[in-house]
């Protein structure tokens, strides 16, 4: 199955600061990646997705990009707020289609401190 | 937005009763629903798919008998949580794939709260 990695599994940055997320994945097969916010007892929020016909796409302070070769996926947060302080994690589908099922990196605590 | 909701948000209850909780897509049909469980501070560990009118597939090391999955409609799931015990006591959330919307989106519900005494 999909194995997901996830680095750093803490983030100190100062407000104003660019903050980036790196995950790694496993199985070739996988062609969607969503990157989710989790606010502490929250539910993971959708914050954007990328798929594997394109290497980057962006929503104003964020940022994913993908290397399908190297199967690494990153988020870039700019002009990062200590309303962005949360847990983010990555994750990626294993397989297209019905039968896809998502896998979770373990998440990094992102704290923006003023 | 897809919103997806759960009641209830927490629950106590006693060692040896079965607790029910339940997943709605509220503005889109699903015909795939997740079931996760979430220690603090750890990730969201899949438990089960749940299928619309089809039996759930279960995660390994998960055991049917004891979480009960129903997905009767294209709008409900239920987790059943039988025999409660307290190292179930965790942080239970269900998430929906919709049918009608690209890929593999899925979106979670608020979770459920669940400690047994």
């Amino acid at each position: 199955g999909e194995n997901v990695e996830q680095h750093p599994s803490t983030l100190s940055v100062q407000e104003g600061d660019s903050a980036v997320i790196k995950c790694t994945y496993s199985d070739s097969a996988s062609n969607y990646f969503p990157w989710y916010k989790q606010e502490l007892g929250k539910r993971p929020q959708l914050i954007i997705d990328i798929r594997s016909n394109v290497g980057e796409k962006k929503d104003q302070r964020i940022a994913v990009t993908l290397n399908k070769t190297a199967k690494h996926f990153s988020l870039h947060i700019t002009e990062t707020q200590p309303e962005d302080s949360a847990v983010y994690f990555c994750a990626a589908n294993g397989r297209p289609g019905t039968a896809s099922k998502l896998t979770f990196g373990t998440g990094t605590r992102l704290q923006v401190t003023l | 937005g897809a919103v997806v909701s759960q009641h209830p948000s927490r629950v106590i209850c006693k060692s040896g009763t079965s607790v029910k909780i339940e997943c709605r897509s509220l503005d889109f049909q699903a015909t795939t629903m997740f079931w996760y469980r979430q220690f603090p501070k750890k990730s969201l560990m899949l438990m089960a798919t749940s299928n619309e009118g089809s039996k759930a597939t279960y995660e390994q090391g998960v055991e049917k008998d004891k979480f009960l999955i129903n997905h009767a409609s294209l709008t409900l799931s239920t987790l059943t949580v039988t025999s409660a015990h307290p190292e179930d006591s965790s942080f239970y959330i269900c998430s929906a794939r919709s049918s009608g919307r690209a890929g593999d989106t899925q979106y979670f519900g608020p979770g459920t709260r669940l400690t047994v005494l």
